[in-house]
């Protein structure tokens, strides 16, 4: 059965600290891996990744997918309590356009 | 213009209610897709529209009817809904409906059934 998994579920840190959050996938015809933010309403788009080795980074924020071993990592350095959020990966696969959300990682950053 | 929007913020309807849903996007994007939240879970994918033309029915109700009217507008009609109908309801749109276009998503309706 195809499916997207995020690790940890949660995660409870302090501000200043590097977390870093796990995709895993298995799917068909994988097309594309993304990242999301969500805070109270929409997900907000943060990376998309296509190739395997290639880190993407965006001030703090940074990932890299790996297409041999199928996962996705997301990391977060100098972490601030603005970053609290729950992060989704979810995957592009199969020629249909289908898009298979993880179950998200529940980050707490405390002051 | 970068955004989706989405109208209206909030919607609280009865069982035999009929309403809609609104969505727009002025990007040029020619996929546009419907998700469903539940509380403290991800997305589920509802319908897909691609170049106006339906591509993906999730196995979704017949009590959500979706429809595109132009390239830009999006709309899911409501009728005849159940209270466990009650969520937040996603909006995206993307270049189009290959796999490695990123979606941008409104900020979405939250729906009570009552």
């Amino acid at each position: 059965e195809d499916k997207v998994v995020q690790s940890p579920l949660s995660l409870v840190v302090h501000e200043g600290d590097t977390v870093t959050l796990n995709c895993s996938y298995e799917v068909t015809n994988f097309r594309s891996l993304l990242w999301y933010k969500q805070e109270k309403k929409a997900p907000t788009f943060l990376f998309m990744l296509t190739s395997s080795g290639i880190e993407k980074k965006s001030g703090r924020l940074s990932s890299i997918l790996d297409k041999k071993e199928l996962f996705s990592i997301l990391n977060i350095t100098a972490t601030q309590t603005g970053d609290s959020a729950i992060y989704l990966c979810a995957v592009k696969w199969g020629a249909g356009n289908m898009l298979t959300f993880g179950g998200g990682t529940r980050l707490m950053v405390k002051p | 213009d970068t955004e989706v929007t989405q109208t209206p913020k909030h919607l609280v309807m009865g069982m035999t209610n009929k309403k809609s849903l609104k969505c727009e996007q002025h990007m040029g994007h020619r996929a546009m897709y419907w998700y469903k939240q539940k509380a403290k879970k991800p997305p589920e994918l509802m319908f897909v529209y691609s170049y106006e033309k339906l591509s993906i029915n999730e196995s979704v109700p017949s009590r959500f009817s979706p429809e595109c009217p132009n390239s830009s507008l999006l709309n899911l009609h409501l009728h005849a809904l159940q209270p466990e109908d009650s969520a937040l309801y996603l909006c995206a749109s993307s270049q189009d409906g290959a796999g490695f276009n990123e979606q941008f998503f409104g900020p979405g309706t939250r729906l009570t059934v009552l």
